[in-house]
């Protein structure tokens, strides 16, 4: 079956620098990614996707990346906030196209 | 729009009780399903339900049933709660066709003594 990876489980950063969360896929059939933001005590939300026939797609201070050679993704924010502490997921659509697989997660934490 | 609505946010059983944890949304969307989330673990796949009617197995179906009673409505049902089903839970719904995002309630936090 499919599986997402993360490679790192935590990352700290300092408030207004960027932070890159990376993510690694195993189904080079997937056509369809999506990024999640879930603060504690909620459910994740959406924050930005790409198509797999896409290298890069930019969002309001989010872009993601992908690389289908090596079948990774990353999500890079700019100027990182407070309110961007949370964990990350990167979600993977699996060829029945109505499942998503998830990520580990990536806990960020951004330091005032 | 309420979005995924989730009923209870925290429950508390012993071992071998019953309950059923309710999910609804308003989205008009035909897709929805159950996830559960363990510390360091990312979502799990419980059950899904591509459109009113049908429903087939994730991951871990295992001690589990679910409902899916009308459009709007996705119930999971847990017949004899056992500690490993300590976790979160959560619903989402979808959209079907295209390229669409899944929607998630707040979750419930169930946890089996």
């Amino acid at each position: 079956g499919e599986s997402v990876g993360l490679h790192l489980p935590t990352l700290s950063v300092q408030e207004g620098d960027n932070s890159i969360i990376n993510c690694a896929y195993s189904n080079s059939a997937s056509d369809y990614f999506i990024w999640y933001k879930q603060e504690s005590g909620k459910g994740p939300q959406f924050i930005i996707d790409i198509r797999s026939n896409m290298d890069k797609r930019q969002g309001q201070r989010v872009t993601v990346l992908l690389n289908k050679t090596v079948k990774h993704l990353s999500l890079q924010i700019a100027a990182t906030q407070p309110g961007d502490s949370a964990v990350y997921f990167c979600a993977e659509r699996g060829s029945r196209g109505n499942q998503f697989y998830f990520g580990t997660g990536t806990s960020l934490t951004v330091i005032p | 729009n309420a979005g995924v609505t989730q009923t209870p946010k925290f429950q508390v059983l012993k071992t071998g009780q019953s309950m059923t944890l309710q999910c609804a949304q308003d989205m008009n969307h035909n897709s929805m399903y159950w996830y559960r989330q363990d510390p360091g673990m990312g979502l799990r796949l419980i059950y899904y339900s591509a459109s009113e009617g049908t429903t087939d197995k994730g991951e871990v179906p295992n001690g589990y049933n679910v409902s899916r009673l009308n459009k709007r409505e996705f119930s999971l049902r847990l017949e004899s709660a056992a500690p490993s089903q300590t976790s979160v839970y959560f619903c989402a719904s979808m959209d079907t066709g295209g390229y669409n995002e899944q929607f998630f309630g707040p979750g419930t936090r169930l946890t089996v003594l």
